[in-house]
């Protein structure tokens, strides 16, 4: 049973534009969720997270959206640059857990 | 600063033989540990975390094992590769719960 779903395996788009990428999550008691970035043959490296008492985190270009009715949320990078191209993990993790629980991943490619 | 040093960074092994991956963290005491397994066309999963020396919990039923020897060394183990334990192997660690996860560079396993 997967509980935290990235639907969409890759995502195009062009350089300045705005990139969204999506996720949706089952456990309705997961309190806490993250975004990862990971280029080729290297670990993943952390980009923004969000508590599920918030609905909007904001970074520099990166935003996470947090619908909790919705078990939904989203992460907009704002322009898209080139150097942004590489797969975008959505994680989240219950309260009092260790273990964080991952979706499969967005391919995203930003076309100068 | 905290650091997680991961090695091999490549290795190739033939079916049976057995497998041995370090993963130690410095600059921090006491952290949880994990082992993570991002397999071709897949997502993150989850194979053992340990949040102290000699507790391991595992995930997944598989013929792979960890152990945690020191506070910050965590050891992935096999005593008979299957070609189906192909994947790149990611060591992390975290504070605590609800944190966030820091990843080693990962190994790129190939067992032919």
């Amino acid at each position: 049973d997967q509980q935290v779903k990235q639907n969409s395996p890759s995502l195009s788009v062009q350089e300045g534009r705005i990139s969204i990428l999506n996720c949706d999550y089952t456990n309705s008691m997961f309190d806490y969720f993250l975004w990862y970035k990971k280029y080729p043959a290297e670990g993943p490296t952390f980009l923004i997270s969000i508590s599920s008492i918030k609905d909007k985190n904001e970074d520099g270009r990166f935003t996470v959206f947090l619908n909790k009715s919705a078990k939904h949320l989203s992460l907009h990078i704002v322009p898209s640059q080139p150097g942004d191209s590489a797969v975008y993990f959505c994680a989240a993790s219950q309260g009092g857990s260790e273990k964080l629980v991952f979706g499969k991943g967005t391919k995203l490619t930003v076309n100068p | 600063s905290q650091t997680i040093h991961q090695w091999p960074a490549t290795l190739v092994q033939p079916v049976g033989s057995p497998l041995s991956l370090e993963c130690t963290v410095e600059g921090t005491s006491n952290p949880n540990l994990y082992w993570y397994r991002q397999a071709a066309g897949r997502g993150l999963q989850l194979l053992f975390y340990s949040v102290g020396i000699g507790q391991i919990s595992s995930e997944v039923p598989q013929n792979l094992s960890a152990s945690r020897p020191q506070d910050r060394q965590f050891i992935l183990s096999s005593k008979k590769l299957l070609l189906s334990d192909s994947g790149f192997y990611l060591c992390a660690w975290s504070w605590g719960v609800n944190e966030k996860l820091f990843f080693g560079s990962g190994t790129q396993l190939s067992v032919l």
